[in-house]
C-alpha cells in the first residue's frame, strides 16, 4: 500500500523567511511519481511539480525548490524568501505505475505573515 | 497549461433535490477523471475514479446510488448528488489527467455545495 506523510499540519512564518515543507512517502513500487500541489484560500488546486522515481535531480523554479531523496523516501519542498501570496495548503502526492489514482498527504497549511 | 473547468462554483438548494456538477477538460483528452470531496481544513477524499466509457470505480464507503458519475466523453464527466441532504454539503473537486502514466492531475476550481 502507498502512503504519504506530511507531518507538519500547520506552519507559520514571517515574510522573507525560508520555509521547508516535508513529505515522506512509502511505496513498494520501483517506478513511481511524486507531485506537489498548492491549494490557495480560493480553493483551486494548482500543480507545482512532478518527479519520477528514477530522476533524483533536485529542481529549482524561482523561489521554489524541491529535494528528492530516495534513500530517505522524502520529497521536500522549500520556499525561499516567502511571500504572503505563498499562504496556502500544500499537498504532496504519490502515484505508482499504471495507477489511476494518486495518494495524497493530509496537506500542510502554510501561513506567511507580513 | 492544462485547464479543467468545473461548474457550478456554488450551489445552494433544498434538501431532497438532485444536483449535477460538470467537469470538463478544455485542452486535453481526459482519459481518467477523479471526483473528490473535501471537508474544511482536511485533505482530499477520493470518491471515485472514472475512465471514459466505463463505469466509475467508487472508493469504499461511497454510495454509488447517491453519487452518480458519468464519464461519457474524453472531455466531460458529471457528478450527480441525488436526493441531497444537509450532510452532503461539502466542497467537491474534480480532477482529470490524460492517459500518460507520468502526467499530473489537473483540478477544477471546485464546487461548494450547501444543502438547506
Amino acid at each position: 500500500a502507498q502512503k504519504v506523510t506530511q507531518a507538519q499540519t500547520e506552519i507559520s512564518v514571517v515574510e522573507k523567511e525560508d520555509v521547508t515543507l516535508d513529505c515522506v512517502y512509502e511505496t513498494r513500487d520501483t517506478t513511481y511519481y511524486l507531485f506537489w500541489y498548492k491549494q490557495p484560500p480560493s480553493g483551486e488546486l494548482v500543480f507545482l511539480i512532478r518527479r519520477n522515481s528514477f530522476d533524483e535531480q533536485n529542481e529549482i523554479s524561482g523561489r521554489y525548490s524541491w529535494n528528492f531523496q530516495k534513500s530517505t523516501s522524502s520529497f521536500n519542498f522549500t520556499i525561499t524568501a516567502s511571500q504572503v501570496v505563498d499562504s496556502a495548503v500544500y499537498f504532496c502526492a504519490l502515484r505508482g505505475p499504471n495507477a489511476g489514482k494518486s495518494t495524497f498527504g493530509d496537506g500542510t497549511t502554510l501561513t506567511v505573515k507580513p | 497549461g492544462a485547464v479543467v473547468s468545473q461548474h457550478p462554483s456554488w450551489v445552494i438548494c433544498k434538501s431532497g433535490t438532485s444536483v449535477k456538477i460538470e467537469c470538463r477538460s478544455l485542452d486535453f483528452q481526459a482519459t481518467t477523471m477523479f471526483w473528490y470531496r473535501q471537508f474544511p481544513k482536511q485533505s482530499l477524499m477520493l470518491m471515485a475514479t472514472s475512465n471514459e466509457g466505463s463505469k466509475a470505480t467508487y472508493e469504499q464507503g461511497v454510495e454509488k446510488d447517491k453519487f452518480l458519475i458519468n464519464h461519457a466523453s474524453l472531455t466531460l464527466s458529471t457528478l450527480t448528488v441525488t436526493s441531497a441532504h444537509p450532510e452532503d454539503s461539502s466542497f467537491y473537486i474534480c480532477s482529470a489527467r490524460d492517459g500518460r502514466e507520468d502526467q499530473p492531475q489537473h483540478f477544477g476550481d471546485g464546487t461548494r455545495l450547501s444543502i438547506l
